[in-house]
Parts: structure tokens; sequence; C-alpha cells
């Protein structure tokens, strides 16, 4: 079954702390998306990727970073310097051109 | 830079009332897209538009896209209580290479 996978569901990171959050993707699309979501807002682009080994940044990609080793995988860090991380992260793929489709997202809180 | 703006950002209506989401880009879209995210979900393709002023219907939802490529609306005809969420639109730029996110729309819905 095709789709797309974000891992953890909730994750929780402390004071100074880097966390990884997992996306993974088994429908061969080229392009691949990270998007933050904060509590009644709209979708803010993180980083993007159209082939492998490449990615641009998006409208907010202080304090993360990705990279795109694998065409199926996108993982996404939050490091420290991202001093306010507490949102719902959502990672999306696609055909150039095409619907994007999405994972179920984690969603990130500060302990 | 690009931007697309959405209205309205909140809508409270009756059930069996009908609803209409607005989204108006600064430049020239290749298509937009439409997208439902239903409360602690992720957002859902709806549909995609990308000839001037064409008009798609699925069942009571009517999505078009305007003459000039850079206004759409969303029109939902007598509204039920699975209507609600939060409904976005999104234009691709002229390299198709990323989405230009409205803020969305969230409809409720009273029964």
């Amino acid at each position: 079954d095709g789709g797309i996978t974000q891992s953890p569901k909730y994750l929780f990171r402390k004071e100074g702390q880097n966390v990884t959050l997992s996306c993974e993707q088994n429908l061969n699309h080229d392009a691949m998306y990270w998007y933050r979501q904060d509590p009644g807002q709209g979708l803010r682009l993180i980083y993007y990727s159209q082939i492998v080994n490449d990615f641009q940044k998006g409208d907010i990609a202080e304090g993360y970073s990705v990279s795109r080793e694998k065409k199926e995988s996108f993982p996404l860090t939050v490091t420290s310097a991202q001093k306010n991380p507490t949102a719902f992260y959502l990672c999306a793929s696609r055909w150039r051109g095409q619907p994007q489709h999405f994972g179920d997202g984690t969603r990130l809180s500060i302990l | 830079g690009q931007q697309v703006m959405q209205i309205p950002q909140y809508q409270h209506v009756q059930e069996g009332e009908d609803f209409t989401t607005y989204c108006n880009s600064s430049t020239t879209l290749s298509n937009i897209q439409w997208y439902k995210q239903r409360p602690g979900g992720h957002p859902v393709f709806l549909i995609q538009l990308v000839k001037s002023g064409e008009v798609k219907k699925q069942k009571r939802l009517t999505f078009q896209f305007g003459e000039a490529k850079k206004n759409s609306s969303l029109h939902i005809t007598a509204t039920q209580t699975t209507d609600v969420g939060t409904y976005f639109c999104a234009g691709e730029d002229g390299n198709n290479r990323k989405l230009i996110w409205g803020l969305g729309t969230s409809l409720a819905v009273n029964p």
C-alpha cells in the first residue's frame, strides 16, 4: 500500500536538544516537502527537495536542517537553534505539477 | 514574493446553508489546488484546476478558476456536519517547484 509515513507521531524535546523527524515515502515521488503548522494557522514551508542530494530552503528554514540521501527519505532535524519548535510538522511528496500527498504528521512539544 | 490570500479566515454556518471561500494570487498561476484538513488531521487533496475559467464539481462542492488564473473559489451547497474542517487553496508557480499556500478558511457547521 503506497503512502507517506511520518514518525514518531508525538515527540518531546528537551532544552538544547536536537531531534530528528522521519519521513519515508514509497510513492516513487521525486519531490518532498516539510511544513510547519501552528494551531489555527496555515502551512509554512521549511525545506523542500526536488531530487536526491539536493534541497532548498523554504520560508522558515532557520533552526532546521534536512538531508536527501535517498529518494524515499527526507528527514528533518529540529536543532537547538529553533527556539520555538512546538508545532505540528507535516511531510509531503509529489510528482512535479501534481497534488501533494501528506503524511499523518508529527506533533513536537518542548519538555 | 508570491502570495495567495484566502478569505474569510473563519466561517460559521447552520447546517444546510451554503459556504464559499475565495483565493486571490498576486501572480498568475499555472494551476491551483484545493485541500481539506479535518481537525487533528493532515491536508487531503480535493481537486486541481488548470485551465482559465475552469469549473469543476464534486457532489455539493463547486470549484472555479478565474479567467486570469489569479483567483479561485470553492462553494459548498447545503453544508453538512461532515464538511467541518479547514479548506486550503494552494497555487503553483510557473516553475512548478512549490505550492504557495493560502492561510485557509476554517468552516464550522452547526447541526
